[in-house]
C-alpha cells in the first residue's frame, strides 16, 4: 500500500527554467511534508518541508506547495540548474519521527 | 556543527552471518531514526529511537533491532543475514522537538550479502 506517491519517475528541464515535482498522498494523519535530493551511494540531503497548516512555503529557489484537500503536494525549483540534477523524494509524516518516502522522481536539468 | 555519520561505509557479509552499523547523529539531536533503501522497495523506515527507547518501528521482522546509547549514538543488528537484506542503510538524526520532523541523513552504509 503506497501512502505516498510519486507518479512521475523522471523529468526533464532546460536551465534557467521551472521544474515541478508533484507528490501525491493517501494518509489524511499525515501532517508534516517534506522533500528530500539524492545523489546515488550518499544520503538524502534535507531541502524544504512544510506542516499541514500551511498551504506554501519558499526557500530560495525552491518552494512546495500543500493542497490538503486534494492530497497532494509539490516542489517549484526556480530557476533550475544543472546542479539540480538529482532523484527528489518527497516525505511525509505522522506527527512522529516516522517518515515515509515516495518512489522517487529523477530530474534532470539541461545546460 | 557535523553532520550524521555512519560506520563502516561498506560492508560484505555471508549468508547466515550478522551485521552491526553504527551511527553517530547531529550534536543535540536526540531522535535517530533508520531506513532501508533497495531498489525494488525504495526508502523503508525501520525503527526509531529518541531518549534510548524505540518510539517507532516500521514493517521488518525481527531479525533487524537497534539501540540508543545515552550519547543518542545508535546501532542497528541484522542476525541471520538473508540475500535480500543487501541495500543501503541510512541513519537519520532530528531534533525531534517543536512541531519540526526535519531528518539529517548520514552517507549510509552499504550492506552487500553473498
Amino acid at each position: 500500500d503506497q501512502q505516498v506517491k510519486q507518479n512521475s519517475p523522471s523529468l526533464s528541464v532546460q536551465e534557467g527554467r521551472i521544474s515541478i515535482l508533484n507528490c501525491d498522498y493517501t494518509n489524511s494523519m499525515f501532517d508534516y511534508f517534506l522533500w528530500y535530493k539524492k545523489y546515488p551511494a550518499e544520503g538524502p540531503t534535507f531541502l524544504i518541508s512544510i506542516s499541514s497548516i500551511k498551504d506554501k512555503n519558499e526557500d530560495g529557489r525552491f518552494t512546495v506547495f500543500l493542497n490538503k484537500s486534494a492530497k497532494h503536494l509539490s516542489l517549484h525549483i526556480v530557476p533550475s540548474q544543472p546542479g539540480d540534477s538529482a532523484v527528489y523524494f518527497c516525505a511525509a509524516s505522522p506527527n512522529t519521527g516516522k517518515l515515509i518516502f515516495g518512489q522517487g522522481t529523477t530530474l534532470q536539468v539541461k545546460p | 556543527k557535523a553532520g550524521v555519520t555512519q560506520t563502516p561505509r561498506y560492508l560484505i557479509k555471508t549468508r547466515g552471518q550478522q551485521v552491526t552499523l553504527s551511527c553517530s547523529p547531529i550534536s543535540g539531536h536526540r531522535s535517530v531514526s533508520w531506513y532501508q533503501q533497495t531498489p525494488g522497495q525504495g526508502l523503508q523506515f525501520l525503527f526509531e529511537y529518541f531518549s534510548e527507547t524505540q518510539r517507532n518501528k516500521g514493517n521488518f521482522p525481527g531479525r533487524f533491532s537497534g539501540r540508543q546509547f545515552s550519547n543518542s549514538r545508535s546501532e542497528m543488528n541484522v542476525s541471520t543475514l538473508e540475500l535480500g537484506d543487501s541495500a543501503l542503510y541510512l541513519c537519520a538524526s532530528s531534533l525531534a522537538s517543536g512541531y519540526s520532523y526535519e531528518q539529517y541523513f548520514g552517507p549510509g552504509t552499504r550492506l552487500t550479502v553473498t
